[in-house]
Protein backbone atom coordinates (compact mmCIF):
# COMPACT_ATOMS: atom_id res chain seq x y z
CA UNK A 1 0.00 0.00 0.00
CA UNK A 2 1.55 3.33 -1.43
CA UNK A 3 -1.23 5.45 -0.58
CA UNK A 4 -1.47 8.77 1.52
CA UNK A 5 -5.49 9.42 2.06
CA UNK A 6 -6.60 12.88 2.86
CA UNK A 7 -10.08 14.36 3.71
CA UNK A 8 -12.24 16.10 2.21
CA UNK A 9 -11.15 16.39 -1.09
CA UNK A 10 -12.85 20.04 -1.08
CA UNK A 11 -13.25 22.66 1.41
CA UNK A 12 -15.08 25.76 1.42
CA UNK A 13 -14.85 27.63 5.14
CA UNK A 14 -15.47 31.23 5.71
CA UNK A 15 -13.25 33.22 7.73
CA UNK A 16 -14.54 33.11 11.13
CA UNK A 17 -14.84 29.44 10.61
CA UNK A 18 -12.77 26.42 12.15
CA UNK A 19 -12.13 23.28 10.39
CA UNK A 20 -8.97 20.41 10.22
CA UNK A 21 -7.91 18.63 6.84
CA UNK A 22 -6.81 15.10 7.81
CA UNK A 23 -4.04 12.67 6.36
CA UNK A 24 -3.54 9.48 6.71
CA UNK A 25 -0.72 6.88 5.60
CA UNK A 26 0.22 3.08 6.04
CA UNK A 27 3.50 2.63 4.95
CA UNK A 28 5.53 3.19 8.13
CA UNK A 29 7.14 6.33 7.07
CA UNK A 30 8.85 8.40 9.03
CA UNK A 31 8.44 11.91 8.18
CA UNK A 32 4.99 13.49 7.08
CA UNK A 33 5.03 16.61 5.34
CA UNK A 34 2.16 19.65 4.78
CA UNK A 35 2.82 21.06 1.56
CA UNK A 36 0.80 24.57 0.09
CA UNK A 37 0.05 25.00 -3.23
CA UNK A 38 -1.06 28.03 -5.50
CA UNK A 39 -2.67 27.27 -9.04
CA UNK A 40 0.39 26.93 -11.72
CA UNK A 41 3.16 27.01 -9.03
CA UNK A 42 5.27 24.09 -7.39
CA UNK A 43 4.04 22.98 -3.80
CA UNK A 44 5.81 25.24 -1.15
CA UNK A 45 6.50 23.69 2.36
CA UNK A 46 5.01 24.66 5.34
CA UNK A 47 5.60 22.01 7.95
CA UNK A 48 7.44 18.92 8.68
CA UNK A 49 6.84 16.05 11.16
CA UNK A 50 9.80 13.81 11.99
CA UNK A 51 9.05 10.79 14.63
CA UNK A 52 6.03 12.46 15.20
CA UNK A 53 7.61 15.75 16.45
CA UNK A 54 7.49 19.20 14.68
CA UNK A 55 10.85 19.58 13.26
CA UNK A 56 10.54 22.29 10.38
CA UNK A 57 7.97 25.28 10.23
CA UNK A 58 8.88 27.68 7.37
CA UNK A 59 7.50 30.19 9.04
CA UNK A 60 3.97 29.66 8.64
CA UNK A 61 1.20 32.19 10.07
CA UNK A 62 -0.51 30.47 13.49
CA UNK A 63 -4.07 30.46 12.03
CA UNK A 64 -2.33 27.24 10.78
CA UNK A 65 -1.87 24.56 13.27
CA UNK A 66 -0.53 21.18 12.90
CA UNK A 67 -1.02 18.19 15.02
CA UNK A 68 0.63 14.66 14.65
CA UNK A 69 -1.62 12.15 16.90
CA UNK A 70 0.11 9.10 16.16
CA UNK A 71 2.61 7.97 13.64
CA UNK A 72 0.00 7.61 10.88
CA UNK A 73 -1.98 10.65 10.92
CA UNK A 74 -0.93 14.48 10.34
CA UNK A 75 -3.90 16.72 10.79
CA UNK A 76 -3.71 20.65 9.77
CA UNK A 77 -6.49 22.62 11.79
CA UNK A 78 -7.34 25.78 10.24
CA UNK A 79 -8.87 29.44 11.85
CA UNK A 80 -9.19 32.50 10.91
CA UNK A 81 -8.10 32.04 7.26
CA UNK A 82 -7.77 34.72 4.66
CA UNK A 83 -9.04 34.17 0.80
CA UNK A 84 -5.30 34.56 -0.24
CA UNK A 85 -5.46 31.05 1.80
CA UNK A 86 -7.04 29.62 -0.70
CA UNK A 87 -4.94 27.15 -2.60
CA UNK A 88 -4.51 22.81 -2.48
CA UNK A 89 -3.19 21.83 0.68
CA UNK A 90 -1.03 18.49 -0.08
CA UNK A 91 -0.20 15.88 2.97
CA UNK A 92 3.49 13.81 1.79
CA UNK A 93 5.24 11.26 3.42
CA UNK A 94 8.12 9.39 3.52
CA UNK A 95 10.82 6.83 5.09
CA UNK A 96 14.22 9.46 3.85
CA UNK A 97 16.45 6.40 5.15
CA UNK A 98 18.65 5.22 2.49
CA UNK A 99 17.54 5.58 -0.73
CA UNK A 100 13.93 5.12 0.11
CA UNK A 101 14.36 9.12 0.02
CA UNK A 102 10.96 9.86 -2.35
CA UNK A 103 7.84 11.18 -0.79
CA UNK A 104 4.50 10.19 -1.56
CA UNK A 105 1.66 12.57 -1.88
CA UNK A 106 -2.33 13.05 -1.54
CA UNK A 107 -4.78 13.18 -3.49
CA UNK A 108 -4.49 17.07 -1.66
CA UNK A 109 -7.26 19.32 -0.52
CA UNK A 110 -8.39 21.71 -2.56
CA UNK A 111 -9.68 24.76 0.10
CA UNK A 112 -11.86 27.99 -0.79
CA UNK A 113 -11.79 30.96 1.85
CA UNK A 114 -15.04 32.95 1.49
CA UNK B 1 19.09 25.79 0.14
CA UNK B 2 18.88 23.72 -3.25
CA UNK B 3 18.51 25.81 -6.21
CA UNK B 4 15.61 23.73 -9.02
CA UNK B 5 15.72 25.26 -12.71
CA UNK B 6 13.03 23.77 -14.95
CA UNK B 7 13.87 25.54 -18.71
CA UNK B 8 10.40 26.08 -20.11
CA UNK B 9 7.30 26.62 -18.53
CA UNK B 10 5.35 25.03 -21.65
CA UNK B 11 6.08 22.60 -24.08
CA UNK B 12 4.08 21.56 -26.67
CA UNK B 13 4.40 18.23 -28.72
CA UNK B 14 2.67 15.58 -31.18
CA UNK B 15 1.41 12.64 -30.03
CA UNK B 16 4.29 10.31 -30.91
CA UNK B 17 6.89 12.93 -30.87
CA UNK B 18 10.17 12.67 -28.45
CA UNK B 19 9.34 14.50 -25.03
CA UNK B 20 12.16 16.56 -23.35
CA UNK B 21 11.77 18.35 -20.20
CA UNK B 22 14.96 20.13 -18.88
CA UNK B 23 16.21 20.25 -15.05
CA UNK B 24 19.34 22.14 -13.40
CA UNK B 25 20.00 21.84 -9.86
CA UNK B 26 22.76 24.24 -8.33
CA UNK B 27 24.58 21.61 -5.49
CA UNK B 28 28.78 21.07 -5.43
CA UNK B 29 27.18 17.51 -3.80
CA UNK B 30 24.73 15.60 -6.21
CA UNK B 31 21.81 15.85 -4.48
CA UNK B 32 18.64 12.70 -4.53
CA UNK B 33 16.49 14.09 -7.96
CA UNK B 34 13.23 13.26 -8.76
CA UNK B 35 10.57 13.90 -11.34
CA UNK B 36 6.97 14.12 -10.63
CA UNK B 37 3.46 14.55 -12.60
CA UNK B 38 0.53 16.19 -11.40
CA UNK B 39 -2.71 15.77 -13.76
CA UNK B 40 -5.73 18.59 -12.98
CA UNK B 41 -7.01 18.33 -9.67
CA UNK B 42 -4.68 16.10 -8.09
CA UNK B 43 -1.85 14.96 -5.67
CA UNK B 44 1.73 14.51 -7.45
CA UNK B 45 2.70 11.09 -8.38
CA UNK B 46 6.56 10.08 -8.32
CA UNK B 47 7.65 8.92 -12.15
CA UNK B 48 11.03 8.33 -11.22
CA UNK B 49 14.19 8.57 -8.70
CA UNK B 50 18.06 9.43 -8.94
CA UNK B 51 19.23 8.32 -5.34
CA UNK B 52 23.07 7.46 -6.38
CA UNK B 53 22.95 3.92 -8.93
CA UNK B 54 22.60 3.57 -12.29
CA UNK B 55 22.79 7.00 -14.20
CA UNK B 56 19.99 6.72 -16.80
CA UNK B 57 16.49 5.58 -14.33
CA UNK B 58 13.76 4.43 -16.07
CA UNK B 59 10.09 5.18 -14.61
CA UNK B 60 6.87 4.79 -15.09
CA UNK B 61 4.49 5.30 -18.24
CA UNK B 62 7.76 4.79 -20.55
CA UNK B 63 9.36 8.21 -18.68
CA UNK B 64 13.20 7.68 -18.15
CA UNK B 65 16.07 10.89 -17.03
CA UNK B 66 19.47 10.16 -17.18
CA UNK B 67 21.64 12.15 -14.61
CA UNK B 68 25.07 14.01 -15.87
CA UNK B 69 27.24 15.01 -12.48
CA UNK B 70 28.71 17.49 -15.37
CA UNK B 71 26.36 19.32 -16.69
CA UNK B 72 24.35 19.23 -13.22
CA UNK B 73 20.67 17.90 -15.03
CA UNK B 74 18.38 15.25 -14.98
CA UNK B 75 16.27 15.62 -18.10
CA UNK B 76 13.44 13.84 -18.69
CA UNK B 77 12.77 11.94 -21.83
CA UNK B 78 9.95 9.89 -23.45
CA UNK B 79 10.67 8.47 -27.01
CA UNK B 80 6.63 8.98 -28.38
CA UNK B 81 4.40 11.19 -26.65
CA UNK B 82 1.11 9.79 -25.58
CA UNK B 83 -2.33 12.57 -25.38
CA UNK B 84 -2.55 10.76 -21.70
CA UNK B 85 0.91 12.19 -20.77
CA UNK B 86 -0.54 15.99 -21.18
CA UNK B 87 0.22 17.19 -17.26
CA UNK B 88 1.83 19.55 -15.21
CA UNK B 89 5.83 18.04 -14.88
CA UNK B 90 7.70 18.43 -11.67
CA UNK B 91 11.62 18.34 -10.91
CA UNK B 92 12.29 18.14 -7.73
CA UNK B 93 15.44 17.17 -5.12
CA UNK B 94 16.30 16.46 -1.38
CA UNK B 95 18.90 17.01 0.11
CA UNK B 96 21.74 13.90 0.90
CA UNK B 97 21.90 13.85 4.94
CA UNK B 98 19.66 14.80 7.60
CA UNK B 99 17.33 17.45 6.03
CA UNK B 100 14.02 14.78 6.73
CA UNK B 101 13.55 14.47 3.09
CA UNK B 102 12.09 17.89 2.59
CA UNK B 103 11.52 18.58 -1.60
CA UNK B 104 12.93 21.31 -3.41
CA UNK B 105 10.53 21.76 -6.77
CA UNK B 106 11.38 23.52 -9.71
CA UNK B 107 8.52 26.24 -11.22
CA UNK B 108 7.11 22.94 -13.11
CA UNK B 109 6.61 22.66 -17.02
CA UNK B 110 3.15 22.40 -18.46
CA UNK B 111 3.12 19.49 -21.49
CA UNK B 112 0.97 19.56 -23.91
CA UNK B 113 0.24 16.91 -26.46
CA UNK B 114 -1.63 18.17 -29.66
CA UNK B 115 -3.08 15.03 -31.73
Amino acid sequence: DTEVTQTPKHLVMGMTNKKSLKCEQHMGHRAMYWYKQKAKKPPELMFVYSYEKLSINESVPSRFSPECPNSSLLNLHLHALQPEDSALYLCASSQFQGLNTEAFFGQGTRLTVV
Amino acid sequence: AQSVTQLGSHVSVSEGALVLLRCNYSSSVPPYLFWYVQYPNQGLQLLLKYTSAATLVKGINGFEAEFKKSETSFHLTKPSAHMSDAAEYFCAVSERGSTLGRLYFGRGTQLTVWP
